[in-house]
Formats: C-alpha cells, structure tokens, sequence
C-alpha cells in the first residue's frame, strides 16, 4: 500500500543552520505530497504541496521539490530560526484518493 | 474565521464504556475526515466524509469504530467498548469540495482509556 517515510528524530540545529529533512513516499499511480507542520501547542497545519512531478512547493522560507525520479519529496531551508521548532510530518495523498497517508513526524529543535 | 473544533479537548475513559468525540467543520467545508495520533502507529486515517456521498471508512481499526455526520457539518466518532490501545489523539479536519487537497484540521480529543 502507499506509504511515507522520513528521517527520524529528533534533529537539533542552530539558529541559522540549513535544515533538510529526508522524505521518500510508496505510492501508486500521482499521488499530491504535502508537508504538514505541528507547533508546541497547536494544530498540524499545512506548511507546503506540490501535485505533480517537478513542482516545488514552497512557504516561510522552506521548499520541497517533487521528485518521481527518486520518489522524494525532501524539505529544505536555508537559515533556520527558533520559532521553525516543531514536528514536521510529510504527507501523500494517494491518486484518486482524498485521504493523507503520513510519515512518522521529525521533531525539530533549533537552538538560539 | 472560526477553525475547525473539538470537543471535549480531554477525555479520561474507563476500558470498556463507550466514548463520543464530536467535531464541528469550518462552515462551508464539505468534506470532513478523522485521523488518530498515537505514539506507536504515527497519523493514521480513520474515515472520510464528502458531501452525501457514502463514507470512506476503510481506516476504522475495527468495528467498535463508527462515525456519522448529519446534516453535512457536524460530525461525532464513537468508540464502543473501548480498550487501553484506544488511547491516542483523535484529529479532525475539514476542507472544500473543490480543494480537498488542503485539510484545515482541530486541535484534536486526547483520548486516555485507563
């Protein structure tokens, strides 16, 4: 069946660190990918989507890139901050399908 | 405008009553799905409503699990004879028909079954 995977946690950076976050999907057929962000205290909220091949989604400084080549979808950013502190969970929503099938979530932490 | 809501936030349960977990969409959302949280199985998909269209329920972990929607907003889970493995939390969220690929989600029922 369709699946996600990503890097485990916890990751620790600092302040102004590049952060990437490794996410690699199972899935039939074109499945949407989405990264989904859960901060201390609050709800998952949608961080950033692509929907097709080669699209890169991007938000508050963080870019991820649909690869059907390598069935990844990866987030980056270039200068982290202490407030990026959360877990982030990638996601795909299988073709056809309006459910999300999520990874495990990677907690981050970024220190002053 | 008002988010998608849960209630109650906390819930402490005794194994084997049953429990309702209610969720109130964003207005206007037509679509509406339950997702469970839990430290050994991650986020997983429990049931999918779309409009007055029959539900998607191939993720109910068994049939204790039943949800219903009526009138096409306000949506209640119920878990009967609940065990220790119960023990998660249940998310909600919503999204438009049209964009249903953006789900605007709760801040969830802790679900404790002692």
């Amino acid at each position: 069946g369709d699946s996600v995977t990503q890097m485990e946690g916890p990751v620790t950076l600092s302040e102004e660190a590049f952060l990437t976050i490794n996410c690699t999907y199972t899935a039939t057929g074109y499945p949407s990918l989405f990264w989904y962000v859960q901060y201390p205290g609050e709800g998952l909220q949608l961080l950033l989507k692509a929907t097709k091949a080669d699209d890169k989604g991007s938000n508050k400084g963080f870019e991820a890139t649909y690869r059907k080549e390598t069935t990844s979808f990866h987030l980056e950013k270039g200068s982290v901050q202490v407030s990026d502190s959360a877990v982030y969970f990638c996601a795909l929503s299988p073709s056809g399908a309006q459910k999300l099938v999520f990874g495990q979530g990677t907690r981050l932490t970024i220190n002053p | 405008g008002a988010g998608v809501s849960q209630s109650p936030s906390n819930k402490v349960t005794e194994k084997g009553k049953d429990v309702e977990l209610r969720c109130d969409p964003i207005s206007g959302h037509t679509a509406l799905y339950w997702y469970r949280q839990s430290l050994g199985q991650g986020l997983e998909f429990l049931i999918y409503f779309q409009g007055n269209s029959a539900p998607d329920k191939s993720g109910l972990p068994s049939d204790r699990f039943s949800a219903e929607r009526t009138g096409g907003s306000v949506s209640t889970l119920t878990i009967q004879r609940t065990q220790q493995e119960d023990s998660a939390v249940y998310l909600c969220a919503s999204s438009l028909e049209k964009s249903s690929y953006e789900q605007y989600f709760g801040p969830g029922t802790r679900l404790t079954v002692t």
